[in-house]
């Protein structure tokens, strides 16, 4: 079966310090993937998304993400993280071809940065 | 920008009530969802629908309905409300474009409580 895994349930960072969060798939196929931030209280933001062609991918808010088939996974990396990056974060991946229209998600990573 | 609106932000409800959340979008989307949010459980899709009048079960279908009489409009409808449905309701609409899986936008999420 299609399957996301973030294997944080919740990671503490100082501010100012560097991040990454780890996402690994299960799919038959090379899915499309996604990460997503959630604010507290609030609906899901995409971040950056990868279809195809670059590994690396730039998103909003300083975030980058790396594609690696090999590993079976779609890092989500931020160089130097400010306070209001805490949140949730989800990593997300849908089936490629005709008819496919659902993700599937991960069950989160929630992000909290120390002063 | 893509908006994604939701009726109410916070609802509280009795158990035995019927139910309707209202999910709005502007994009003229071809595809809506309607997850339910849980600590520890991720997003787990209820319905969806690719077209108008068309649904289709997610994974946790039980106790919900659906309606969707215009492209613009999705509906969640809980029947008969248990408190086992007090959650986070987020709806998501997606443009329905051949090659898979596409990017989903997100309301604001619905606070339902059934007391």
């Amino acid at each position: 079966a299609q399957s996301v895994t973030q294997p944080d349930i919740h990671i503490t960072v100082s501010e100012g310090a560097s991040l990454e969060l780890r996402c690994n798939y299960s799919y038959g196929a090379t899915p499309y993937l996604f990460w997503y931030v959630q604010s507290p209280g609030q609906g899901l933001q995409l971040l950056l998304k990868y279809f195809s062609g670059d590994t690396l991918v730039q998103g909003i808010k300083g975030f980058e993400a790396e594609f690696k088939r090999s590993q079976s996974s779609f890092n989500l990396r931020k160089p130097s993280v400010h306070w209001s990056d805490a949140a949730e974060y989800f990593c997300a991946a849908g089936e490629t071809g005709a008819g496919s229209y659902q993700l599937t998600f991960g069950k989160g990573t929630k992000l909290s940065v120390i002063p | 920008d893509v908006k994604v609106t939701q009726s109410s932000r916070y609802l509280v409800k009795r158990t035995g009530e019927k139910v309707f959340l209202e999910c709005v979008q502007d994009m003229d989307h071809e595809n809506m969802f309607w997850y339910r949010q849980d600590p520890g459980l991720g997003l787990r899709l209820i319905y969806f629908s690719y077209d108008v009048k068309m649904k289709e079960k997610g994974d946790i279908p039980e106790g919900y309905s659906v309606s969707r009489e215009k492209k613009e409009r999705f509906s969640l409808i809980l029947e008969s409300a248990s408190t086992n449905q007090t959650s986070m309701y987020l709806c998501a609409s997606s443009p329905h474009v051949a090659g898979g899986s596409n990017t989903q936008y997100f309301g604001p999420g619905t606070r339902l409580t059934v007391l």
